[in-house]
């Protein structure tokens, strides 16, 4: 089946620069996509969606992208501070009356003081 | 946003025993779902627990090894039958708002020796 994938397994980002993690998704039918945050021993976080009819959102810090040319979706996050460790995992919905989620492989993300 | 709690939060068992494991949401969903984490590894939807009727079970799991109740809107278990060090993995429970937002729980850790 299809599924959610990432172009990057880690990311390392000094303290006040800006992160920018990127999700490439294979269901060109998702109609909404969320990004989630997972820290050490914690559930996931819901960070910020997005759906299929805008190309951007912003949040506080962060901002999600939205490519539908190029089935494409990333997260940037300003001013990257110390507590943005995480792993990042981005989800697409494929178009159903479900709700169900897939999930890419996710972006270790360590913030360098 | 619903608060979830899940119990335990962690476990260690014993190859061939089982494990129930509980979750509970502060407001009344009507979408729960069961996902699996395995070590260093993204999420993978388990089933669809429904209110009322028998879980909706994703392609490679099935009823007899993780059975699946949901009595009400708030509750529900998954309970990880004839255990195997295979099962080694964070159980998390999610639930759906707002016709789209997924939540989820802390996770339970289980390992199995």
């Amino acid at each position: 089946g299809e599924s959610v994938g990432l172009h990057l397994p880690t990311l390392s980002v000094q303290e006040g620069d800006n992160s920018i993690i990127n999700c490439a998704y294979s269901n060109s039918a998702s109609d909404y996509f969320i990004w989630y945050k997972q820290e050490s021993g914690k559930g996931p976080q819901f960070i910020i969606d997005i759906r299929s009819n805008m190309d951007k959102r912003q949040g506080q810090r962060v901002t999600v992208l939205l490519n539908k040319t190029v089935k494409h979706l990333s997260l940037q996050i300003a001013a990257t501070q110390p507590g943005d460790s995480a792993v990042y995992f981005c989800a697409e919905r494929p178009p159903s009356n479900d709700y169900k989620l897939s999930f890419g492989a996710g972006t270790t993300v360590t913030v360098r003081a | 946003s619903a608060v979830i709690s899940q119990k335990p939060s962690r476990d260690i068992c014993q190859r061939g025993t089982s494990l129930t494991i509980q979750c509970q949401v502060d407001s009344q969903v009507t979408m729960m779902f069961w996902y699996r984490q395995q070590p260093g590894q993204s999420l993978t939807l388990i089933a669809t627990a429904n209110q009322g009727s028998e879980a909706t079970y994703e392609s490679g799991f099935v009823i007899d090894k993780f059975p699946i109740s949901r009595p009400n809107l708030t509750f529900s278990t998954l309970t990880v039958s004839n255990m195997s060090p295979e099962d080694s993995s964070i159980y998390l429970c999610s639930v759906e708002e707002d016709g789209s937002e997924q939540y989820f729980g802390p996770g339970t850790r289980l390992t199995v020796t």
